[in-house]
């Protein structure tokens, strides 16, 4: 257990909706990431955050958007979804924002139809 | 930009034989390589991690040295046991100049091992 906690674990919904993943960084990290894990695309870096703030931004789609909260968990949202959406989403976090180890939550798999 | 490149799989050992999954990459500056592992239906692990040149990364009998001659840091293992079938991704921190840890990740190498 990395201690990373994601939810929901699976999410199965239609085209054009909206949906949001929620992640919680281990106790005491500051930083978290977004990644997308697709069979075409691989493992894609989306976002980041540090201590509320964005931090760097990878190839994330205009139509998803993140942020971090006081608390420190993060939500990611995909809206308009399309078919080429669906991927396993991966939070992870780390104690700072710069090259420490980052900690994965268990992702959560979204289904488009 | 920055790229990390594996071997591909997937690769088919036997119990007790030597594993070598090669990662080589392309980096400007100093970046910290890392070794992950996803076992079917769970999310990645940190296997090692190495942080500068000559490091040598290693855990549960797995190791990988930060080679910057060859940029490499393959993934070595002297004797695999069926609970390491897995995937194994090789990713690196792409510091750049935003001051961020992103990982870059190879397309992954799946491991099988049969008994």
């Amino acid at each position: 257990d990395s201690g990373v906690t994601q939810t929901p674990k699976h999410l199965i919904t239609a085209t054009g909706q909206r949906v949001t993943l929620r992640c919680s960084p281990r106790s005491g990290d500051l930083s978290v990431y977004w990644y997308q894990q697709s069979l075409d695309q691989g493992l894609q870096f989306l976002i980041q955050y540090y201590n509320g703030e964005e931090r760097a931004k990878g190839n994330i789609l205009e139509r998803f958007s993140a942020q971090q909260f006081p608390d420190l968990h993060s939500e990611l949202n995909l809206s308009s979804l399309e078919l080429g959406d669906s991927a396993l989403y991966f939070c992870a976090s780390s104690i700072s924002g710069d090259t420490d180890t980052q900690y994965f939550g268990p992702g959560t798999r979204l289904t488009v139809l | 930009g920055n790229s990390v490149t594996q071997m591909e799989g997937p690769v088919t050992l036997s119990e007790e034989a030597f594993l070598t999954i090669n990662c080589t990459y392309t980096a400007t500056g100093y970046p910290s390589l890392f070794w992950y592992v996803q076992y079917p239906g769970e999310g990645l692990q940190l296997l090692l991690k190495a942080t500068k040149a000559d490091d040598k990364g290693s855990n549960k009998g797995f190791e990988a040295t930060y080679r910057k001659e060859t940029t490499s840091f393959h993934l070595e293992k002297g004797s695999v046991q069926v609970s390491d079938s897995a995937v194994y991704f090789c990713a690196l921190s792409d510091k750049g100049s935003s001051n961020t840890g992103k990982l870059i990740f190879g397309q992954g190498t799946t491991l099988q091992v049969k008994p």
